[in-house]
This record gives C-alpha cells, structure tokens and sequence, in this order.
C-alpha cells in the first residue's frame, strides 16, 4: 500500500456527461500526477500539479482539467465525456516536483456509454 | 521526444526459473532515471526497480535485477527465481531528470504481460 488513495474505484457514465474523479496524495507529498491507461496500453501522462499549480501537461485537450487542493489532495475534471475517453485513471504523488519517486493509487476504472 | 519501447507483449516463467524482460529507450537527454513498475491485477502500479542514468552499477533489489547499457539505450529486468506472485504487467518507464513541465513526467512502455507456470 502506497498510502494514495483514489475514488471512486469505479464509474459508468453516458457520453457527453462531465466527471470527477479524486485523489489523495501520501502524507507529505505535494505534487501530484493524473495519467490515463487504456485498455492494453501503458500509462498516458495528462499533467502534474505542484502546490496548486499546473506545471505539466500531457498531449490531453482542454476539456481535461484539474485542482489541487491546499492539502494537496487533487481532482481531474472531463467534460463531455467520448467513448475512447473509457480507461483506467491513475493517480501518483511525489514528495517533490523534481523527486524521481512515484507512488500510486489503484486507480479509477472509467466507462463511458 | 522520448519513447520507451517493450517488444514483448507476453513472457511466460516456470516457478523458481529466471526470465529476463526487454526494454529500449530513445532520449537525446543524458540525465535520467529509468524504472520497471508492476501491476498485477489489483491495477495499483507498484515500483520494482529503479536505475539512475549517471550510475554505472546496475541496481539490485533482492531477486529483481537490471541490466542498463547507457549506448545501447537498453534496460533490461531479470527476475531470479520466479514466484507465482511474480505474475503480472510488467512496465518500463522513463523520466527525464531535468525539472517541471511535461518533462517531470513518466513515459511508460506498452508493457509486457509475465505468467508465472507452477
């Protein structure tokens, strides 16, 4: 167990429908990372928040979003939600934004009809 | 940019044998740390290895091994003595050193699925 917890663990949503889902970063850690997994695929990176602030970003249209939050937890946003946008959502928290370690959540398994 | 390559799809181990898993890297950077990361069918990825580019010395952790060749940009994961618990996706990742942006990300391989036969 890494101590980064996400939920929910899984969710059905309808094409066209917003989602969000969370993430509770480690004790300690104040940079959080979001990557999509689809199905057969490795990991995907979407962007990193550090302290609040974006300073990353994937290949991943506008139309995904995040926060973070004072405690460092984290949200990703998806707005009008396609079909290819189905896939597991991990999460992962670094005790630095320059620190080579990451730890991540189980993820939150997304389906969208 | 930076891709990570793994060309086997599925390896299969009998218990208590070796395997030796694939990876190639591409990266003009010469600061780096490259990773193998597990995940079995809980989905949670779970760090196996992790080697940094500036180091000669392959990195060891009990029964999982490396072999990093820096030219060849090759990283290969040896895995002694196979468990069944061993069984699982297996992921190479890399990530460039260098600090903030979409530079401080991972950039994970397709992965390469191990069975472990009892």
């Amino acid at each position: 167990e890494t101590g980064v917890t996400q939920s929910p663990t899984h969710l059905i949503k309808t094409r066209g429908q917003q989602v969000t889902l969370r993430c509770s970063s480690q004790s300690g850690h104040n940079t959080v990372s979001w990557y999509q997994q689809a199905l057969g695929q490795g990991p995907q990176f979407i962007f990193q928040y550090y302290r609040e602030e974006e300073n990353g970003r994937g290949n991943f249209p506008p139309r995904f979003s995040g926060l973070q939050f004072p405690n460092y937890s984290s949200e990703l946003n998806v707005n009008a939600l396609e079909l290819d946008d189905s896939a597991l959502y991990l999460c992962a928290s670094s005790p630095e934004t320059g620190s080579a370690e990451a730890f991540f959540g189980q993820g939150t398994r997304l389906t969208v009809v | 940019a930076q891709t990570v390559t793994q060309s086997q799809p599925e390896m299969s181990v009998q218990e208590a044998e070796t395997v030796t898993l694939s990876c190639t890297y591409d990266t003009s950077e010469s600061d780096y740390y490259l990773f193998w990361y597990k995940q079995p069918p809980s989905r949670q990825m779970i760090l196996v290895i992790r080697q940094e580019a500036y180091k000669q010395q392959n990195a060891t952790e009990n029964r999982f091994s490396v072999n990093f060749q820096k030219a060849a940009k090759s990283f290969s994961l040896k895995i002694s003595d196979s468990q069944l618990g061993d069984a699982a996706m297996y992921f190479c990742a890399y990530r460039s050193a260098a600090w903030g942006g979409s530079q401080g990300n991972l950039i994970f391989g397709k992965g390469t699925k191990l069975s472990v036969k009892p």
